[in-house]
């Protein structure tokens, strides 16, 4: 069965510094995809990016860079020079290739103070 | 593009009585899935729709049904409300099944059940 974990609940930054969110997931299948979401106070869930099992290159995206390690089944996801604009929930979710049946981890909670 | 919209935004039921929720995926997408967001759960799947045809299904009772229309809009329908149903529900909408498109999220409908 497929699981995600956020070991981190709540973090709190100060504008302008980095912060990592981590995820760890659990999968059978050699095929999959990684995905992080943003959710705002206004609750909808915002796609930032998403990682295939089968490329493990990272990239950065503007202030966005994620980290997939198939090793470590890890998929942290770094927001450099932090905004007051980047404080919401961020869920990490993963899927598998047969259907659309989504895993949220239980999210993680970044607070950006000015 | 228009994003996914779902109506309406909040509701206010009662218990024992029944609510129907809508949604209206991107342009072209096919694939309508359901999601519950609660804060003791998290985000948990409910079901799938593609081409009219439930694809999958998430492990809620049977009072929780949805559909899908021609034109891809969804519903889903909860019967004989509980408490415990009160929730945000989101809808996303990808191009078709399978977990490797990216799902795209509507904004929610706050359901309160008193």
């Amino acid at each position: 069965a497929q699981k995600v974990t956020q070991a981190q609940t709540e973090i709190s930054v100060v504008e302008k510094e980095d912060v990592t969110l981590d995820c760890v997931y659990e999968t059978r299948d050699t095929t999959y995809y990684l995905f992080w979401y943003k959710q705002p106070p206004s609750g909808e869930l915002v796609f930032l990016i998403r990682r295939n099992s089968f490329d493990e290159q990272n990239e950065i995206s503007g202030r966005y860079s994620w980290n997939f390690q198939k090793s470590t089944s890890s998929f942290n996801f770094t927001i450099t020079a932090s905004q007051v604009v980047d404080s919401a929930v961020y869920f990490c979710a993963l899927s598998e290739a047969r259907n659309n049946d989504m895993r949220f981890g239980a999210g993680t909670r970044l607070t950006v103070k000015p | 593009k228009a994003g996914v919209t779902q109506t309406p935004r909040y509701l206010i039921k009662t218990r024992g009585q029944q609510v129907t929720l809508s949604c209206s995926p991107i342009s072209g997408h096919r694939s309508v899935s359901w999601y519950q967001q609660t804060p003791g759960q998290g985000l948990q799947f409910l079901f799938e729709y593609f081409s009219e045809t439930q694809r999958n299904k998430g492990n809620f009772p049977g009072r929780f049904s949805g559909r899908q229309f021609s034109n891809s809009r969804s519903e889903m329908n909860v019967s004989t409300l509980e408490l415990g149903d009160s929730a945000l529900y989101l809808c996303a909408s990808s191009p078709s099944v399978g977990g490797a498109d990216t799902q795209y999220f509507g904004p929610g409908t706050r359901l309160t059940v008193l």
